[in-house]
């Protein structure tokens, strides 16, 4: 079964800073890895995607992502925060042979970006 | 440009009536899912459709029902509503497939449903 853990339940920057926030997974096959965000009272929103290819993929809002398979991590990161990129950010994992398209969410990471 | 629709927003129950929340999508997507989110424990897959025709249980199936009543449209039934199914449910699509041809998915804007 495929699984995601996000290990911070929260991450605290300040502004200007660089930022990561963790992700670590487990499928038996290859991932296909997504981050989403979510602020306050709203749906998810997608950051980006790691299908094939470059291990560095870059997103919206000048985020990026490392995948690292012999890590078997997808770390989000922002090389200088904003305050108005605090919000809840979720990393999720599809199998790539996973017939069912399940997609799994980790417990998400809530970023605080203070001033 | 309207995505993912959801309705309703917002939604309070007494224990034991039932309810249906509606889906619909407009990107021709092939899959849907139907996720709830509680604090604390991220967002936790109900029901999904991986195609016209299709249903599967996800992680907490218990208590709800789906309907794929086409390519657009993805309805979620609670039959008795009990209070653990206070919740925030979230509908989302995407297009499902194959290296460049799977696509992320897209998500509603919830509907806060809150069971007394």
């Amino acid at each position: 079964a495929q699984s995601v853990a996000q290990p911070e339940d929260q991450v605290n920057v300040a502004e200007g800073n660089p930022l990561t926030v963790k992700c670590t997974y487990s499928v038996s096959g290859n991932p296909y890895l997504f981050w989403y965000v979510q602020y306050p009272n709203r749906g998810l929103q997608f950051l980006l995607k790691y299908i094939t290819g470059d291990n560095l993929v870059k997103g919206s809002y000048g985020f990026e992502a490392e995948f690292n398979k012999s890590q078997t991590s997808f770390h989000l990161k922002k090389p200088s925060a904003l305050v108005s990129d605090s919000a809840l950010y979720f990393c999720a994992v599809r199998e790539y042979n996973n017939a069912g398209n399940m997609l799994t969410f980790g417990g998400g990471t809530r970023l605080m970006v203070k001033p | 440009n309207a995505g993912v629709t959801q309705t309703p927003k917002f939604q309070v129950l007494k224990t034991g009536q039932s309810m249906t929340l509606q889906c619909a999508q407009d990107m021709n997507h092939n899959s849907m899912y139907w996720y709830r989110q509680d604090p604390g424990m991220g967002l936790r897959l109900i029901y999904y459709s991986a195609s016209e025709g299709t249903t599967d249980k996800g992680e907490v199936p218990n208590g709800y029902n789906v309907s794929r009543l086409n390519k657009r449209e993805f309805s979620l039934r609670l039959e008795s509503a009990a209070p653990s199914q206070t919740s925030v449910y979230f509908c989302a699509s995407n297009r499902a497939g194959q290296g460049p041809m799977n696509t992320e998915a897209f998500f509603g804007q919830g509907t806060r449903l809150t069971v007394v």
